[in-house]
């Protein structure tokens, strides 16, 4: 959805560099959610958050922390990177008063050696 | 735990009616069903969802049975760009719930 937005599309860094992924989204959608996805692993949760001061661990926050700098971005980081955390991530949002449709960006392959 | 059955995979020629099965038989009733698609390592396109009532879109039709047990996905005249991982997702509308993917059905379109 061209709404919402990730930067880097692609990344290959090194074990132990700090990586920060960024979304950002035009639809005025006030919660903002980061997954990433592995092969065979389906996606999972990191972190999610409803407004710009309510930020909730997902289930594999461990590794990561992120920040949410207004309603329209969300910012993934990665403070030391390990092999293990090479995945496809991306990004989502949706509108609480909708049934919480979640729309998703066009995702970061990041590959960390 | 995905709450939802599909079938691993299914063919389609192009042109023809795709019609992707969904079972959910545990669905309580204020789950709504949710379908999404991915397309080889992009982002999940979000296609179409119901709670009772068949729905329509420009991109598919919704078909729920009346208790809800399974439903139906149909994109009409499928083309090449429809072969995607499609996923049925059964979750409430109201609320924060993650969404869990189950393995999907991946519908391949052919010439």
């Amino acid at each position: 959805d061209a709404d919402v937005t990730q930067t880097p599309r692609n990344r290959i860094t090194k074990t132990g560099k700090r990586i920060m992924l960024e979304c950002s989204q035009t639809k005025g959608h006030d919660r903002m959610y980061w997954y990433r996805q592995d092969p065979g692993l389906g996606l999972r949760l990191i972190y999610y958050s409803f407004d710009v001061k309510d930020i909730n661990k997902g289930e594999i926050s461990d590794g990561y922390s992120v920040s949410r700098q207004a309603q329209a971005k969300f910012s993934l980081s990665l403070e030391s990177a390990i092999p293990n955390q090479t995945a496809l991530y991306f990004c989502a949002t949706s509108w609480t008063g909708s049934t919480d449709t979640q729309y998703f960006g066009p995702g970061t392959r990041l590959t960390v050696l | 735990d995905a709450k939802t059955t599909q079938p691993p995979s299914m063919d389609c020629a192009e042109g023809r009616a795709a019609n992707l099965p969904c079972n959910h038989s545990t669905i309580s009733g204020n789950e709504y069903v949710y379908w999404y698609r991915q397309i080889h390592s992009q982002g999940p396109q979000y296609i179409i969802h119901g709670l009772k009532n068949n729905e329509t879109n420009e991109m598919a039709s919704l078909i729920i049975t009346e208790d809800r047990k399974s439903s139906t996905l149909i994109l009409p005249h499928a083309t090449l760009r429809d072969t995607a991982v499609y996923y049925c997702i059964v979750r409430e509308g109201r609320g924060f719930q993650k969404l869990v993917f189950g393995t999907g059905t991946r519908l391949l379109v052919s010439p």
